[in-house]
């Protein structure tokens, strides 16, 4: 059974950059043909795909966000990260990683638990 | 990018009674690349149906998928208590992927 969990501050100042870990069990991030995911939900509200990376380092990021977003992979380590600059009170969201898989854009089958992240002096 | 809408915003229903949510794209959805999931509170979202009408491993056959093109519709054909919860919809056939607002199916 597959499982992801998100680490990382809880609290980040505003036009600072928000770093998360996601480490994955039970599977390897090596083994292919999986898309390692960051996805997050604003307070109350749906659900915003921000970007995935693959173990080989290829990288796809939503374009909302792509100049401040950057997804790293440490396959050695059997984790990905994200890092989010110049973030503002509205980054303030929890934050999924997620495993995607299938064909197109990917859907979502294993979740981490998130992690509230909150934007603040 | 491509607008989900689902409706209604939120369904009162009793157990054992037929739920049916739709989800509408603002343009075609190539391929059926739409996935549905449910979520309850302080969890994660729970991927129940991809492709639109293929079940996700381990659940239960009350629930299915249908439509194509703009139009896709989650049915939940005998409520349980436990499927009481925001529903998502998520098209993945353009880029950027993108989920609908949610539909919450409260317990009438």
């Amino acid at each position: 059974q597959v499982q992801l969990q998100e680490s990382g501050p809880g609290l980040v100042k505003p036009s600072q950059t928000l770093s998360l870990t996601c480490t994955v069990s039970g599977g390897s991030i090596s083994s292919g043909g999986y898309y390692w995911s960051w996805i997050r939900q604003h307070p109350g509200k749906g659900l915003e795909w921000i970007g995935y990376i693959y173990y080989s380092g290829s990288t796809y990021y939503n374009p909302s966000l792509k100049s401040r977003v950057t997804i790293s992979v440490d396959t050695s380590k059997n984790q990905f990260s994200l890092k989010l600059s110049s973030v503002t009170a509205a980054d303030t969201a929890v934050y999924y990683c997620a495993r995607g898989v299938g064909y197109g854009e990917r859907y979502f089958d294993y979740w981490g638990q998130g992690t509230l992240v909150t934007v603040s002096s | 990018e491509i607008v989900l809408t689902q409706s209604p915003g939120t369904l009162s229903l009793s157990p054992g009674e037929r739920a049916t949510l739709s989800c509408r794209a603002s343009q075609s959805v190539s391929s059926s690349y739409l996935a549905w999931y449910q979520q309850k509170p302080g969890q994660a979202p729970r991927l129940l149906i991809y492709g639109a009408s293929s079940r996700a491993t381990g659940i239960p056959d009350r629930f299915s998928g249908s439509g194509s093109g703009t139009d896709f519709t989650l049915t939940i054909s005998r409520l349980e208590p436990e499927d009481f919860a925001v529903y998502y919809c998520q098209q993945y056939g353009s880029s950027p992927a993108t989920f609908g607002q949610g539909t919450k199916l409260e317990i009438k």
